[in-house]
């Protein structure tokens, strides 16, 4: 089966604590990207990576981490210093051509307690 | 002003009419256009993609591009109660690297 994972698809955090979320791709895509959602909002990038070892701020990086050590592989790391943590998290992928379509994975929906 | 800003919903439809979901945009060099339902609690799925100025049709969807006025839009012809959804309008912007999603707008077809 081709395609994105997330896991876990819920996760409960309490403040001060640093999760990783996973994001996996078996599409051989070059790019990956993390998108976060709130309730009634639209997408906001917040990383993406159009190759291995290399990664860009999207417009909401403040308090993420990302690393891109593999092709399939691009996990996302919520730290303490992100204020307001809880949302929806997206990953999705693309080949890196400019007009290809980008594909999501089913989302990891972080809760802070 | 927003790079891509959709019309102000909720939109409700009666069951078997059309939906129409407009889209605009900022970034004159804006290559790609693509529309994503996203139904509640679930990760956004795309319906259609768009290029060039002008219709595409998909069965009961078609999208259309006018570039000169930066518009895109959508439209559901015989709506079915399905299609009840949020609907994202994301365009890929003249740096190529990134989609740039709207806000989205909340269909509802009532039976």
């Amino acid at each position: 089966d081709g395609g994105i994972t997330q896991s876990p698809k819920y996760l409960f955090r309490k403040e001060g604590q640093n999760v990783t979320l996973s994001c996996e791709q078996n599409l051989n895509h070059d790019a990956m990207y993390w998108y976060r959602q709130d309730p009634g909002q639209g997408l906001r990038l917040i990383y993406y990576s159009q190759i291995v070892n290399d990664f860009q701020k999207g417009d909401i990086a403040e308090g993420y981490s990302v690393s891109r050590e593999k092709k399939e592989s691009f996990p996302l790391t919520v730290t303490s210093a992100q204020k307001n943590p809880t949302a929806f998290y997206l990953c999705a992928s693309k080949q890196e051509f400019n007009t290809d379509t980008q594909y999501f994975g089913p989302g990891t929906r972080l809760t802070v307690l | 002003q927003k790079e891509v800003e959709q019309n102000s919903g909720p939109l409700s439809v009666p069951e078997g009419a059309i939906a129409s979901l407009n889209c605009t945009y900022s970034d004159r060099g804006s290559q790609s256009f693509f529309w994503y339902r996203q139904y509640s609690g679930k990760s956004p799925e795309l319906i259609m993609f768009i290029y060039s100025n002008g219709d595409k049709e998909d069965g009961r969807f078609t999208a259309q591009l006018n570039k000169a006025s930066q518009y895109v839009s959508l439209l559901i012809r015989d709506s079915q109660p399905s299609d009840s959804a949020t609907y994202l309008c994301a365009v890929i912007g003249a740096s190529g690297s990134r989609l740039t999603f709207g806000e989205g707008t909340q269909l509802t077809v009532n039976p």
